[in-house]
């Protein structure tokens, strides 16, 4: 039973245009949600959160809209680079602490110059 | 050091043996994570500590796998009669406190069950 969901396996874009990676989670008692970025061979790095009081964080060129109503969250990259190319982890946090990360499954996105 | 280190980074072995993946978290981080990655598959959490305890060890999917952390900081997870379906990529990742914080990930053990 998976808690959070990547329902796109791969996303490619032009560079300078928008990506927009989605992920959806089933569990209520997620109010932190964060993005990590992997790069091939190396850890996944954090990117960018958000608590689940907001419904936007900014980061420079990112952006994570979170809607709880429909248990959505966003990340979006404007403009694309090249060397965004990577794989894309969404992951929350239940209330509690002390309580690991859920992850998803990863979206890989390809930015094509 | 700066960052967390994952040593083997790659260990082939055959079905049967037993393996070892050491983490050393960043300094200072009481919270250490393992999780993995098998080929096509998100990040699976195996366990956490919090210090020397493992108040989580709902992730390990089977009494083959164990973990222990001494001192607070070095963490071993140690594989019994590997199986072939162990074959992943083992991340340890720590953090300052408890979760909810950001995670700091190794670059991980590629392990090969042949």
């Amino acid at each position: 039973d998976q808690q959070v969901k990547q329902n796109s396996p791969s996303l490619s874009v032009q560079e300078g245009r928008i990506s927009i990676l989605n992920c959806d989670y089933t569990n209520s008692m997620f109010d932190y949600f964060l993005w990590y970025k992997k790069y091939p061979a190396e850890g996944p790095t954090f990117l960018i959160s958000i608590s689940s009081i907001k419904d936007k964080n900014e980061d420079g060129r990112f952006t994570v809209f979170l809607n709880k109503s429909a248990k959505h969250l966003s990340l979006h990259i404007v403009p694309s680079q090249p060397g965004d190319s990577a794989v894309y982890f969404c992951a929350a946090s239940p209330e509690r602490l002390g309580t690991p990360l859920v992850f998803g499954k990863g979206t890989r996105l390809s930015v094509i110059a | 050091g700066a960052g967390v280190s994952q040593s083997p980074s790659n260990k082939v072995t055959e079905k049967g043996k037993d393996v070892e993946l050491r983490c050393d978290p960043i300094s200072g981080h009481t919270a250490l994570y393992w999780y993995r990655q098998s080929l096509g598959q998100g990040l699976e959490f195996l366990i956490y500590f919090q210090g020397n305890s493992a108040p989580d060890k709902s992730g390990l999917p089977s009494d083959r796998f164990s973990a222990e952390r001494t001192g607070g900081s070095v963490s071993t997870l140690t594989i019994q009669r590997t199986q072939q379906e162990d074959s992943a990529v083992y991340l340890c990742a720590s953090s300052l406190r408890q979760s909810n914080e950001k995670l700091f990930f190794g670059s991980g053990t590629q392990l090969s069950v042949l």
